[in-house]
């Protein structure tokens, strides 16, 4: 069974501009979580995805990120514009459906905003 | 707010059983305890769940204690490749809890 494929690895970016990330789940998994992940700490939910709806974007900093998941399958994070403690990890997760026990992460993407 | 309690960093020797323990003193009688870990430059890995009773699979046992206000993950036969960060996580499995993170422990396997 393939992983969560996340793109690109690595990022770097001046502050202010915007910048996106892609995540692709497992097939025929309905849930997607992207999290973010400061240095030195656990990863923090931002937003979770039901088929193509939101189902919690309430830690979410709407003024600056947006996601979305049109088809219900694959996954697009944005953040415009970027500032400099958006530094991190994002990573995505998918599960076959909610309150599922394994979490199925991918390898993130490293974001360094200078 | 974190539910659980993990020593911020522990050592083994390689061969050696890994013994990672979890305090949870709030835990609900519908929360699981999951044990998830995080080799570096990668993202977490699903280890094991358990709810009230002992749980052993492939790459771990899990031992709740009785009044479930704290468990052990146990890893039997530490190698190298066990070097993470450990997270210890309390979730109801029904509805839509997601999973929480603290700052785990980080567990380095000393050859």
């Amino acid at each position: 069974e393939a992983g969560v494929a996340q793109s690109p690895r690595y990022k770097i970016i001046e502050k202010r501009q915007s910048v996106a990330f892609w995540c692709n789940p497992i097939s025929g998994h309905a849930t997607l979580y992207w999290y973010q992940q400061i240095l030195g700490q656990g990863p923090k939910l931002l937003i979770q995805f039901q088929n193509n709806g939101v189902v919690d974007d309430s830690q979410l900093p709407k003024d600056r990120f947006s996601a979305e998941r049109l088809k219900g399958v694959d996954s697009t994070l944005k953040i415009q514009p970027a500032k400099l403690e958006d530094s991190a990890v994002y990573l995505c997760a998918s599960t076959p459906n909610t309150g599922y026990y394994g979490y199925t992460f991918g390898s993130g993407t490293r974001l360094t905003v200078v | 707010d974190a539910k659980t309690t993990q020593p911020p960093s522990m050592d083994c020797a390689e061969g050696r059983a890994a013994n990672l323990p979890c305090n949870h003193s709030t835990i609900s009688g519908n929360e699981y305890v999951y044990w998830y870990r995080q080799i570096h430059s990668q993202g977490p890995q699903y280890i094991i769940h358990g709810l009230k009773n002992n749980e052993t699979n492939e790459m771990a046992s899990l031992i709740i204690t009785e009044d479930r206000k704290s468990s052990t993950l146990i890893l039997p036969h530490a190698t190298l490749r066990d070097t993470a960060v450990y997270y210890c996580i309390v979730r109801a499995t029904f509805g839509n809890e997601k999973l929480t993170f603290g700052t785990g422990t980080r567990l380095t396997i000393i050859p």
